[in-house]
């Protein structure tokens, strides 16, 4: 059973083009959530998806930033016109459904880390 | 909102000795969960144990062990007989126990071990 795959696994962009970022959840997990990791801090949370539905985007940027996870395919975090402000390590998690015994565990990919020139 | 603190930027601990890393967090919340992950340089999060918040009880995983003290909000990772292979960035981490799986980190501790 495969992990979370993220992909790439490192992303180069210059100022204002576009990055986006892929997660595929583990096998059966219907929940992804991405996270945001800067140079020596935490991670923090950024949203919270389900199929077709965004569920949380409180840690979302209102601008640049949209993510999608649609009935077919992976996920995808999309960030617009980048800044060297969004150069950082991106996280996705993945877990099961409410109801599985492990629904409160989170399953995270590689990441990826976007550098903005 | 939920915040999770861990004072020690850095821990210095010698091969085969005991080591502590302190976590504390504020939530108004009386159910929930506690997490403690390890980052090598690998950039993987791995989870090293989980604690529920109901459960008295500290949770223990081979040589990692917690102290979970729920009224003081004080959630302490020790490692025995540490190794080489534990080095790496420590993220102790809150959810809460309703809906959704959001996980609220601290700012870690990076762990060196010294042969």
């Amino acid at each position: 059973n495969a992990g979370v795959m993220q992909n790439p696994r490192h992303l180069v962009r210059r100022r204002g083009q576009e990055a986006r970022l892929r997660c595929s959840p583990m096998k059966g997990h219907s929940h992804v959530y991405w996270y945001r990791q800067l140079p020596e801090e935490g991670l923090k949370f950024m949203v919270y998806l389900q199929k077709e539905n965004i569920i949380d985007e409180s840690g979302m940027p209102k601008e640049r930033f949209s993510a999608e996870f649609p009935k077919e395919g992976p996920s995808i975090l999309r960030i617009q016109q980048v800044v060297r402000g969004d150069s950082a390590a991106y996280f996705c998690a993945s877990s099961p459904v409410i109801g599985d015994i492990r629904h409160t565990e989170a399953f995270f990919g590689q990441g990826t880390r976007l550098t903005v020139v | 909102a939920q915040t999770v603190t861990q004072s020690q930027p850095e821990m210095s601990v010698q091969e085969a000795e005991t080591v502590t890393l302190s976590c504390t967090y504020d939530t108004s919340e009386s159910d929930y969960y506690l997490f403690w992950y390890k980052q090598p340089p690998s950039r993987q999060m791995i989870l090293v144990i989980r604690q529920e918040a109901y459960k008295q009880q500290n949770a223990t995983e081979n040589r990692f062990s917690v102290n979970f003290q729920k009224a003081a909000k004080s959630f302490s990772l020790k490692i025995s007989d540490s190794q080489l292979g534990d080095a790496a960035m420590y993220f102790c981490a809150y959810r809460s126990a309703g809906w959704g799986n959001m996980l609220t980190f601290g700012g870690g501790t990076r762990l060196m071990v010294k042969p």
